[in-house]
């Protein structure tokens, strides 16, 4: 059984470009979830991917979008990037649809944003 | 809207002492409560986890955590802490059901445990 990976490991950008992050799902798992955890924080909640489509969103601002492949892996793009987005961005997949489902996390990227 | 406090941003304990990390967390109905440990550089993984069952849950690691309504409070607990146990730890609560991906998290309590 294969985890949760992500790409790249670690990302220098400048203010006002953009980014995209990816994230490969456990086997079987139908479900993304992305998450933004700055220093010192706690992970929160960016939005959710549930067979392609996108199922809740936090309090994230539309120039965080994503995508979910038909494989289940997933996109997370930041356009108009700010300092502020420097953080630890962690994506967790699960299966959707199940009661009691718990969701596993990949190993993040650390973004950087100067 | 659902919320979670780590009373604590830092614990230490000695090895071999009684861990204790509080949680409290609010909520407008029952949730579902969970706790992850956080390694330097690595993603979170899961300690245990609450979903209406029996109210003292038992995890990975000898850890183990108890609901407690009255109070809502999810602390969690190891009667005798080991080096390895040094880590960061996140209490997190979600909407009962099939939202665990979608999960409110506290600010973590980072554990140091002294030889």
């Amino acid at each position: 059984e294969t985890g949760v990976t992500q790409s790249p490991t670690h990302l220098i950008k400048t203010r006002g470009q953009q980014v995209t992050l990816r994230c490969s799902s456990q086997s079987g798992h139908n479900t993304v979830s992305w998450y933004q955890q700055a220093l010192g924080q706690g992970p929160q909640f960016i939005f959710q991917y549930y067979r392609e489509e996108e199922n809740g969103r936090g309090n994230f601002p539309p120039r965080f979008s994503g995508l979910q492949f038909p494989n289940y892996s997933s996109e997370l793009n930041v356009n108009a990037l700010e300092l502020d987005d420097s953080a630890l961005y962690l994506c967790a997949s699960s299966l959707g649809g199940v009661v009691d489902n718990e969701q596993f996390f990949g190993p993040g990227t650390r973004l950087t944003v100067l | 809207a659902q919320s979670v406090t780590q009373l604590g941003s830092h614990v230490s304990v000695s090895e071999g002492a009684l861990v204790l990390l509080r949680c409290n967390y609010s909520s407008s109905v029952p949730p579902y409560l969970f706790w992850y440990v956080q390694y330097p550089n690595q993603g979170l993984q899961l300690l245990l986890k609450y979903t209406s069952a029996a109210t003292l849950v038992k995890g990975i690691n000898g850890f183990e955590a108890e609901f407690k309504k009255s109070e809502t409070s999810f602390h969690l607990t190891k009667p005798s802490a080991h080096m390895s146990d040094a880590a960061e730890y996140f209490c997190a609560v979600s909407d009962r059901g099939t939202n665990a991906g979608k999960s409110t998290f506290g600010d973590g309590t980072t554990l140091t445990v002294k030889p």
